[in-house]
């Protein structure tokens, strides 16, 4: 089946650093999305991706389609503790409900103040 | 206001004992699903439903039955509950064309 390789798998760094994290699949993805999880809640979606090559922020956050929609990246800039979490990748075929999410294994970030 | 709503948040019960958990989602939203996170923390689809219809089955134990009432509820039974059944259950909801997936807050469901 599908699978993400998401790296690095944690990551521990100061406050006020930027961070990178990635995705890459095995195989092509249309639309690729970013959820962060805080410990003992659900993923929440941050940011959401449908065009190759297409790069979007959130605020402090940015990430991009790769060109070849086998990849996507996740940037958080100036890092604050607020920002510890598990950061998952996910990737589906199309969007909607007939198309399953897959899900990358997650990247736990730790972040000293 | 709660958007996707699951209970219980913790079960704690014994091996070979059948349990449910329930979900409820306000949004509108006409796919919901359910998804198993394990110790390592990796996220997997296990059903999904469009209109109370079945549209995704995960090769999951037939142990397992979701049932859904309604488009707005997705409860998941689980029969003779094994140790490896240990994980948190997120139910999650969208719209059918729709691109954001909302996830429950997890049940966190331990067998001993």
């Amino acid at each position: 089946g599908q699978q993400l390789n998401q790296s690095p798998q944690s990551m521990f760094i100061q406050e006020g650093e930027d961070v990178s994290m990635n995705c890459t699949s095995s195989s092509i993805f249309n639309t690729w999305l970013w959820y962060k999880q805080d410990p003992g809640e659900g993923p929440v979606l941050l940011i959401a991706l449908y065009k190759a090559g297409e790069l979007t922020s959130n605020g402090r956050l940015t990430a991009q389609f790769g060109i070849t929609r086998k990849d996507s990246f996740l940037n958080i800039s100036a890092s604050i503790p607020s920002d510890v979490g598990i950061y998952f990748c996910a990737g589906q075929l199309s969007p909607g409900g007939s198309e399953k999410l897959v899900f990358g294994k997650g990247t736990k970030l730790t972040v000293n103040p | 206001d709660t958007a996707v709503s699951q209970t219980p948040k913790y079960l704690v019960t014994q091996m070979g004992n059948d349990k449910s958990i329930k979900c409820e989602q306000n949004l509108g939203h006409d796919t919901m699903y359910w998804y198993k996170q394990d110790s390592k923390k990796f996220l997997k689809i296990m059903f999904s439903y469009n209109n109370k219809e079945l549209i995704i089955n995960e090769t999951v134990p037939n142990r397992f039955s979701p049932k859904s009432p309604d488009k707005a509820h997705l409860n998941l039974h689980i029969n003779s509950l094994e140790l490896g059944d240990s994980a948190v259950y997120f139910c999650a909801s969208n719209d059918w064309s729709g691109n954001t997936i909302y996830f429950g807050e997890g049940s966190w469901l331990t067998v001993v």
